[in-house]
């Protein structure tokens, strides 16, 4: 089946620095991936929507300026957070809508763990 | 609004008995209905999803899940359950037109050897 990466699977850092995590679709083109945010013992949350060659669009709450979101290629979205603090360590996960052929899914990336100092 | 619940925070049940993770659903129209399911520091797995057709959906490791149009509701059931199957599973409802998710709150099962 369809694979989605991230990376990092994990990452800590202190408070006030910028992360950047990468989610790619590894065999297919994913002209629209999502964002979620997961907290502990909690669902996930939609964050934005990540559509390639466009700026992305945030769900109600989610500041854009906090949570930057590049799809710069039909395989690769990244999300920036930045001026991280402690309230933003979570687990984020990626999904990519795999538009092409003839099958049109959405597939989860494995997650990655944000630990902020 | 289209929501997704799972009224069960934990189940739990004897290894090699059957498994029910209850999820009821409120869409205007047609639902496309999913379950995943979700093991420690990873993301989620597809079990199986409803789109159309008939309402007994099977998935992956043997997992089946029942639409009930008059209900509202699309259960996930093992007929015999693994210790393995200890995980979290969540409940979803898939927008048609968006494709974004709504997810229930999740449920987590245990099954006790």
């Amino acid at each position: 089946g369809a694979v989605v990466s991230q990376h990092p699977s994990w990452v800590i850092c202190k408070s006030g620095t910028s992360v950047k995590i990468e989610c790619r679709s590894l065999d297919f083109q994913a002209t629209t991936m999502f964002w979620y945010r997961q907290f502990p013992k909690q669902s996930l949350m939609l964050m934005a929507t990540s559509n390639e060659g466009s700026k992305a669009t945030y769900e109600q709450g989610v500041e854009k300026d906090k949570f930057l979101i590049n799809h710069a290629s039909l395989t690769l979205s990244t999300l920036t957070v930045t001026s991280a603090h402690p309230e933003d360590s979570s687990f984020y996960i990626c999904s990519a809508r795999n538009t092409g052929g003839l099958i049109n899914e959405q597939f989860f990336g494995p997650g990655t763990r944000l630990t902020v100092l | 609004a289209q929501s997704v619940a799972q009224p069960e925070d934990q189940v739990n049940v004897a290894e090699g008995n059957p498994l029910t993770v209850k999820c009821t659903y409120s869409v205007s129209g047609n639902p496309y209905l999913f379950w995943y399911v979700q093991y420690p520091n990873r993301g989620l797995q597809f079990l199986l999803k409803y789109i159309t057709g008939d309402n007994l959906v099977k998935g992956s490791y043997g997992f089946e899940a029942e639409f009930n149009k008059s209900q509202t509701s699309f259960h996930l059931k093992k007929p015999s359950a693994l210790v393995s199957d200890s995980a979290l599973y969540f409940c979803a409802v898939r927008d048609k037109g968006t494709y974004k998710y709504i997810f229930g709150t999740g449920t987590r099962l245990k099954v006790l050897a």
